[in-house]
């Protein structure tokens, strides 16, 4: 079935330096979505990517969509205590039909 | 306009018993998911409903069911509990389920199977 990788699995950042997560996938997907969890949270939607080579911003927040629709990045520039928490990308089924597939998510932890 | 809703909140439940969890989505939403979430797996698809229906389901024994009433609210059910059952399992309601719908989650229900 259709796996989506995720890394680096734990990143660790000084406040005010940048931070990078990266998606994968086995397959081509038709959109990708980003969700960020809080500490004792739940995951919360960022942004959806749908168009091959498509880059969308947020603030510090740049989400970028690769060209053969199989890879994505979430970058933040100038990182703040905010930004802690657990991001994860998921992209829609594979041909079994078996609901969001989900990365195994990146731990951003900040160091005043 | 209020959020998914899930309870109980937290639950401890010894081997061998069962639990209901429940989930009510956010009013005008027909499609709930259900994930379950552990620190080695993830999050990890049980479940979609849509108009009562189980459209589709991901790869969990059949101890893992769960249903969808006519307002939408949905429960899940998991007998037989195991310690590896432990976990946070969270409901996602949406629209219409369709895979470019973006998902909204509950707090989830803490469960931990002693």
């Amino acid at each position: 079935g259709q796996q989506v990788m995720q890394i680096p699995q734990y990143q660790h950042v000084q406040e005010g330096e940048d931070f990078t997560t990266y998606c994968n996938s086995s397959t081509t997907l038709s959109n990708i979505q980003w969700y960020k969890q809080r500490p004792g949270g739940h995951p919360v939607f960022l942004i959806q990517l749908v168009k091959s080579g498509e880059v969308k911003k947020q603030k510090r927040l740049t989400f970028q969509f690769g060209e053969a629709k199989k890879n994505s990045s979430l970058h933040i520039t100038a990182t703040q205590t905010t930004d802690v928490g657990t991001y994860f990308c998921a992209g829609p089924p594979g041909g079994g039909a078996d609901g969001l597939t989900f990365g195994k998510g990146t731990h951003l932890i900040i160091q005043p | 306009k209020a959020g998914v809703t899930q309870t109980p909140r937290y639950l401890i439940k010894t081997r061998g018993q069962q639990v209901t969890l429940s989930c009510s989505p956010i009013s005008g939403h027909r499609s709930v998911s259900w994930y379950q979430q552990t620190p080695g797996q993830g999050l990890q698809f049980l479940f979609e409903y849509f108009s009562e229906t189980q459209r589709n389901k991901g790869n969990f024994p059949g101890r893992f069911s769960g249903r969808q009433f006519s307002n939408s609210r949905s429960e899940m059910n998991v007998s037989t509990l195991e310690l590896g059952d432990s976990a946070l399992y969270l409901c996602a309601s949406s629209l219409s389920g369709t895979t470019n719908e973006k998902l909204f989650f509950g707090s989830g229900t803490q469960l931990s199977v002693l």
